[in-house]
């Protein structure tokens, strides 16, 4: 079975940093793209940035370039996103998920609130 | 990047009847190999999206037979043919085709 587990959302203050992990099994890690995807509260998604799976490109939506970075070690099947320069509007959700013809598979989010 | 266009953004539904949500992309969704890239999603309240449909009209394992997508190119589908209680939640129209993926704004299904 898929799972996708994220976690290390917390309260952090404007201009402070947070990693965010996302712990995959159930499927050969490596062989997937993965983005991870927001949402803040009561709001639509957004998609945030993309990693193919031998991690030998990124990608990153224009309101998070220069501030985030995601990464994933295949060897501990896990993604990351590290983020840093956090503002108000970073404050969301955030998912990751797996690239299957489209998402195929989320997992249930981590919460990051931004907040002096 | 491609703008996905969902209408209605909320839809008023009674049980047992049937309910559509639209969604029209700023530029056609046919991919390099002849696919189209369209899924839908639903977000049941207080959960993560669970996809319905994928590539206009192929339902993902589990979901049930009342849900079905339709259309082509810039215009598609979803149809829920009964509305059952447990369709209650917000349903996204997602494209594949054009980096970046790019998202509807939602329509929020409630009875």
């Amino acid at each position: 079975e898929v799972q996708l587990v994220e976690s290390g959302g917390d309260l952090v203050q404007p201009g402070g940093s947070l990693r965010l992990s996302c712990a995959a099994s159930g499927f050969t890690f490596s062989s997937f793209s993965m983005h991870w995807v927001r949402q803040a509260p009561g709001k639509g998604l957004e998609y945030v940035s993309a990693i193919t799976g031998n991690g030998d490109n990124t990608f990153y939506a224009n309101s998070v370039k220069g501030r985030f970075t995601i990464s994933r070690d295949n060897s501990k099947n896990t993604l990351y996103l590290q983020m840093g320069s956090l503002r108000d509007e970073d404050m969301a959700v955030y998912y990751c998920a797996r690239v299957g013809r489209g998402y195929d598979y989320w997992g249930q989010g981590t919460l990051v609130t931004v907040s002096s | 990047d491609v703008v996905m266009t969902q209408s209605p953004l909320s839809l008023p539904v009674t049980l047992g009847q049937p309910a559509s949500i639209s969604c029209r992309s700023s530029q056609s969704l046919v991919y390099s190999d002849g696919s189209t890239q369209l899924n839908w999603f639903q977000q049941r309240p207080g959960h993560s999206p669970r996809r319905l449909i994928y590539e206009v009209s192929n339902r993902d394992s589990g979901v049930p037979d009342r849900f079905s997508g339709s259309g082509s190119g810039t215009d598609f589908t979803l149809t829920i043919s009964r509305v059952e209680t447990e369709d209650v939640g917000v349903y996204y129209c997602i494209q594949a085709s054009h980096w970046p993926f790019t998202f509807g704004q939602g329509t929020k299904l409630e009875i």
